[in-house]
Formats: structure tokens, sequence, C-alpha cells
């Protein structure tokens, strides 16, 4: 079983609608939790931290559920920008700084 | 500007040769990391240093080997002995468990 796991997607959204992806973590002892953007054969960027009592970043919004070992994202008033590969990230409590990913979810946000 | 630096952005290797990938930061953060991309995959995660003069593999290490001899610098070989190293590489870095930063990455091709 991956350590990280995403649905691969594409999740197609029209313009201006909602889109919501899980991800879903299998070590208990995980600390931190991020979402990267990565635009095709570009690098990952940091998108937001996730923090417990979850956190909105404009149109994001990020929660945790640690007694379901997952995290999501919700976009809100999809734009045609928001096209991308989201990319879940997670620390495991016992190794300092390195990082877990997933393999990514695609959106693609239609005219 | 502050950030990581990743050069070359291209890299043609022939069968047989070494190569090594550049990787400068200028963030002041301690640890660093190199990745490997695959088409259609998740990063993977190939050597990763937490301070000065100290490195630790990651999950792929085979056939890559890494310095750290300065905090600014993690250069990365591949070597002959990694049998298909055709991949998108990248560069992060992070200060404590904060989020990582990468630099543009290099596109690496057997000719």
């Amino acid at each position: 079983r991956k350590e990280v796991e995403q649905d691969p997607g594409p999740f197609n959204v029209p313009e201006g609608a909602t889109v919501a992806f899980n991800c879903t973590y299998s070590n208990s002892a995980s600390q931190s939790f991020f979402w990267y953007r990565q635009d095709c054969r570009k690098e990952p960027k940091l998108l937001m931290s996730v923090y417990s009592s979850g956190n909105e970043d404009g149109r994001f919004t990020a929660q945790l559920n640690r007694a379901s070992q997952y995290i999501s994202l919700l976009i809100r008033d999809s734009k045609l920008s928001d096209s991308a590969t989201y990319l879940c990230v997670v620390t495991l409590g016992d190794s300092w700084g390195k990082f877990q990913f997933g393999a990514g979810t695609q959106v693609v946000v239609t005219p | 500007d502050g950030g990581i630096t990743q050069s070359p952005k291209y890299l043609f290797r022939k069968e047989g040769q070494n190569v090594t990938l550049s990787c400068e930061q200028n963030l002041n953060h301690d640890a660093m990391y190199w990745y490997r991309q695959d088409p259609g995959q998740g990063l993977r995660l190939i050597y990763y240093s937490q301070i000065v003069n100290d490195f630790q593999k990651g999950d792929i290490a085979e056939g890559y080997s890494v310095s750290r001899e300065k905090k600014e610098s993690f250069p990365l070989t591949v070597t002959s002995a990694q049998k298909n190293p055709t991949a998108f590489y990248l560069c992060a870095s992070s200060i404590d468990v904060g989020g990582a930063f990468f630099g543009q990455g290099t596109r690496l091709t057997v000719v």
C-alpha cells in the first residue's frame, strides 16, 4: 500500500463550479500536511499547508481528518488557471523534514 | 531574489557517462532534497540532507551520489550505474517542516 494515495482524475470541472478531492495517508504518526500545485512540465509549488482546524486561502479550502487519515482540498469558483495537478504531501512524524508525495490529482477546468 | 536554482535545465547523457546536476539555494534552509519524477508518476526521493556534511539515502538512491560541503549547495551525480536515468530531477529545500520549495528542475535524457 502506498504511503500517500490520491485519485489521479482527471476531474473535469466547468468554469465557476466547485471541485473537491481527497488524499489518504497510511502512517498515523504523520505530522504535517500540504497541498502543492504542479503545472505540466514545471516544478511543484506550495499551495497551502493543512492545519488541524482546517484553513482557507481565497477560493481554496483544506481540511484534515486525522481519525480517518485523509486531507481534502476544495476549490470554489474554479478558474481556467486552476487547471493543474494537485499533489498531496505528508511529512512522517519519525522522519524530520522528509516528505512523502502522492502521485497527484489532475484537475481540468473547462470554459 | 531568494530561491533555489537548478542547472542545467536540460541535460543529455551518453551511455556510460556520469553527469552532475547543480542545486544552489540562498534561502538559508538546512534541509535539501533530490527527487526524481517520471511521466505520470509521483516524486520519489533520491537523497536528502539535513545538515552540512551529512546526507541520507532516500527510496531510490542506487546509481546516484551526492555531497553537501556547503549549506547552499547539494549537487547530484547520476552515475553510469543508474540504468534508467531519463527523468525530471527536482531539487528542494526546507526549513524544519514548514513545506519544501523546489527549483525549476533538470530534464535528463539519455542519448
